[in-house]
């Protein structure tokens, strides 16, 4: 886990707010994924990303949900007109590059709709 | 360590014996295979991978066994201490691609 950051750690967020999740991925890693995790499940895979792009999204909700990872600054999962099923725990991960490359996750963000 | 329903799969182990994780992965194209370790609270830590051109890889008191034939992994921790009480989760990929495929899990509980 070491070097890949994720917050805000815990977020709690009332049904229909938005919630944005930021994560910056280790150093000289350009790769980034999220996953998301439910309770006592696996993690899924949602979306990869590199620099300014957005390579495989086949995992994100049509709606509400959308990625960025900008040229400066942490990659961000947003998260709009939050629902209670949306309540999981979202991990982001980077690697070196896509070519079987170890995959390293940060410590992930909790997100609990209310 | 297949998940049933919503409940992982738990091994209940004393400290000292030896662990086997078990893992059935699902595409056959899959090359690559990593085991993570995931504490409560915590992201999943990588543990230990392997290509499909071996069949064992050993690392530090963790073994990792792959069976191609009938698409199963297994994680062999020697010597288990209560610092190993963890879910496991073996994930499988396919060079070239982006996405890990997650297992469902297995929990292992370590007395002391």
């Amino acid at each position: 886990n070491a070097g890949v950051m994720q917050n805000p750690r815990h977020l709690v967020r009332r049904r229909g707010q938005e919630a944005r999740l930021r994560c910056s991925p280790m150093k000289g890693h350009s790769h980034v994924y999220w996953y998301r995790q439910l309770p006592e499940e696996g993690l899924k895979f949602m979306v990869y990303l590199q620099k300014e792009n957005i390579i495989d999204e086949s995992g994100m909700p049509k709606e509400r949900f959308s990625a960025e990872f900008p040229k400066e600054g942490p990659s961000i999962l947003r998260i709009q007109q939050v629902v209670r099923g949306d309540s999981a725990a979202y991990f982001c991960a980077s690697s070196y590059n896509s070519q079987g490359n170890t995959i390293y996750f940060g410590e992930g963000s909790w997100l609990t709709v209310v | 360590g297949e998940s049933v329903g919503l409940h992982l799969p738990t091994l209940s182990v004393q400290e000292g014996d030896n662990s086997i994780i078990n893992c059935a992965y699902s595409n056959s194209a899959s090359d690559y295979f990593i085991w993570y370790k995931q504490e409560s609270g915590k992201g999943p830590q990588f543990i230990i991978d392997i290509r499909s051109n071996m069949d064992k890889r050993q690392g530090q008191r963790v073994t990792v066994l792959l069976n191609k034939t009938v698409k199963h992994l297994s994680l062999q921790i020697a010597a288990t201490q209560p610092g190993d009480s963890a879910v496991y989760f073996c994930a499988e990929n396919i060079s070239g691609y982006s996405t890990l495929t997650f297992g469902k899990g297995t929990m292992l509980l370590v007395s002391p």
